[in-house]
């Protein structure tokens, strides 16, 4: 089992629609990020979460640190947002900056 | 304007021939670090460097070897020793390497041996 486990793999809407990513995991962690990742392969950072929710414009960003689970929310959703999600946690205690990363969420939103 | 660049964004070699992957920023960054991403699993860290003169190996550091003699610098290499290089390339650095620091990323480098 991965540390790092993101729900669904695959998410496909329509635009204007309320989008949910999840992503659980096993470790202590000191922070949790979530990543975009556009089609030609560079990554954005989104959000850094050690606790509460955060907002961006349209996403939304909480995480519960008792149950280990973080959401991503995108609202009224658009075609570019149409990326890969990637949630990623940094553990208690690391030295560095090391991160493990879930295998990312693809979202594809249609017009 | 400040941030990561990755060279070649696609990279062809030969089976058995070493290659190295080029990783530069502007942003004064202490920290950079490698990942490999393959389909359908989350980005793996090869290497990682805290400040010039240092690296450490990540968790798949077989068959990969890096340098890190300028601040602005951390170019990886591909030897003929992995056995699986085709994947997809990520550098990336951040002010320090601790709690707290956001991870700036690269373009990526895909590299296809053929």
């Amino acid at each position: 089992k991965n540390e790092v486990e993101q729900s669904p793999q695959n998410l496909t809407a329509q635009e204007g629609e309320f989008i949910t990513i999840n992503c659980s995991y096993s470790v202590g962690i000191s922070a949790l990020h979530w990543l975009q990742q556009h089609p030609g392969g560079g990554i954005v950072s989104l959000f850094m979460l050690s606790s509460g929710k955060k907002k961006h414009g349209r996403l939304i960003a909480t995480i519960n640190i008792q149950e280990k689970h973080s959401s991503l929310h995108i609202t009224a959703s658009h075609p570019r947002d149409s990326a890969v999600y990637i949630c990623a946690v940094r553990g208690r205690g690391t030295s560095y900056g090391k991160l493990t990363f879930g295998q990312g969420t693809i979202l594809t939103v249609h017009p | 304007d400040g941030g990561i660049t990755q060279s070649p964004k696609y990279l062809f070699r030969k089976e058995g021939q070493n290659v190295t992957l080029s990783c530069e920023q502007n942003l004064n960054h202490d920290a950079m670090y490698w990942y490999r991403q393959d389909p359908g699993q989350g980005l793996r860290l090869i290497y990682y460097s805290q400040i010039v003169n240092d690296f450490q190996k990540g968790d798949i550091a077989e068959g990969y070897s890096v340098s890190r003699e300028k601040k602005e610098s951390f170019p990886l290499t591909v030897t003929s020793a992995q056995k699986n290089p085709t994947a997809f390339y990520l550098c990336a650095s951040s002010m320090a390497a601790g709690v707290g620091d956001t991870q700036y990323f690269g373009p990526g480098t895909r590299l296809t041996v053929l």
